[in-house]
């Protein structure tokens, strides 16, 4: 069953970095996924895919503080530097035959 | 630019349908470039995938919506369409238009809609 695992909650303080995890059941490790955040109160936005290599490809406009990576069947976001701004849910979703899987989300807290 | 805006009346009475409309603007419904997906957020949760159409009329729904859902396009009006029958208390989300790539290697949401919420009550 096609199904992302996410940390409940996260946390790091103004500047630091923090690494957020994605993890596919068993039998899709090599699936890509997708990152999104949701700043409070907003709809979501598409920060980048990463694949199964470990390759990103980030969408418009994302700071290069944002990156992506992999290890097994877990996909990772890393936002260093981390602003007020970054203080958000974060989503990772992927999909296959035909359907498509939202994680349950992080929510990171920028102290 | 393209965006995608979401539309459709904030109160549906239990047991009716909820119908909302999506606008795509900026740029053509039509491009087999890409789909056109809804998800939605009850208050306090997560995202949750309704389902996505082609503008040829292929789609792809979750299956837990079984039969209650049906999503479809208007290419003369470059309008993506939601219709959500015998909704209940469960159904009220804020709910969300979504570009999708038509490439499955690529099928992730890469332009979002600011959504719109829906209650249902009497």
């Amino acid at each position: 069953q096609l199904v992302l695992t996410q940390s409940p909650s996260a946390s790091a303080s103004l500047g630091a970095s923090v690494k957020l995890t994605c993890t596919l059941p068993s039998g899709h490790s090599t699936y890509t996924i997708a990152w999104l955040q949701q700043r409070p109160e907003k709809g979501p936005r598409h920060l980048m895919k990463v694949n199964s290599d470990g390759q990103y490809d980030k969408g418009d406009g994302i700071p290069d503080r944002f990156s992506g990576s992999s290890s097994g069947a877990e996909r990772y976001l890393t936002i260093s530097s981390l602003q007020s701004e970054d203080d958000a849910d974060y989503y990772c979703q992927t999909w296959g035959a035909g359907i498509v899987v939202f994680g349950g989300g992080t929510r990171l807290a920028v102290l | 630019q393209l965006q995608v805006q979401e539309s459709g009346p904030g109160l549906v009475e239990p047991s009716e349908t909820l119908s909302l409309t999506c606008t795509v603007s900026g740029g053509s419904i039509t491009s087999r470039s890409y789909y056109w997906g809804w998800i939605r957020q009850p208050p306090g949760k997560g995202l949750e995938w309704m389902g996505s159409v082609h503008s040829s009329g292929t789609t792809y729904n979750n299956a837990s919506l079984k039969s209650r859902l049906i999503i479809s396009v208007d290419t003369s009006k470059n309008q993506v369409s939601l219709k959500l029958t015998s909704v209940t208390a469960a159904d009220t989300a804020v709910y969300y238009c979504a570009r999708q790539s038509s490439n499955w290697m690529n099928w992730y949401f890469d332009l979002w809609g600011r959504g719109t919420l829906v209650t249902v009550s009497s």
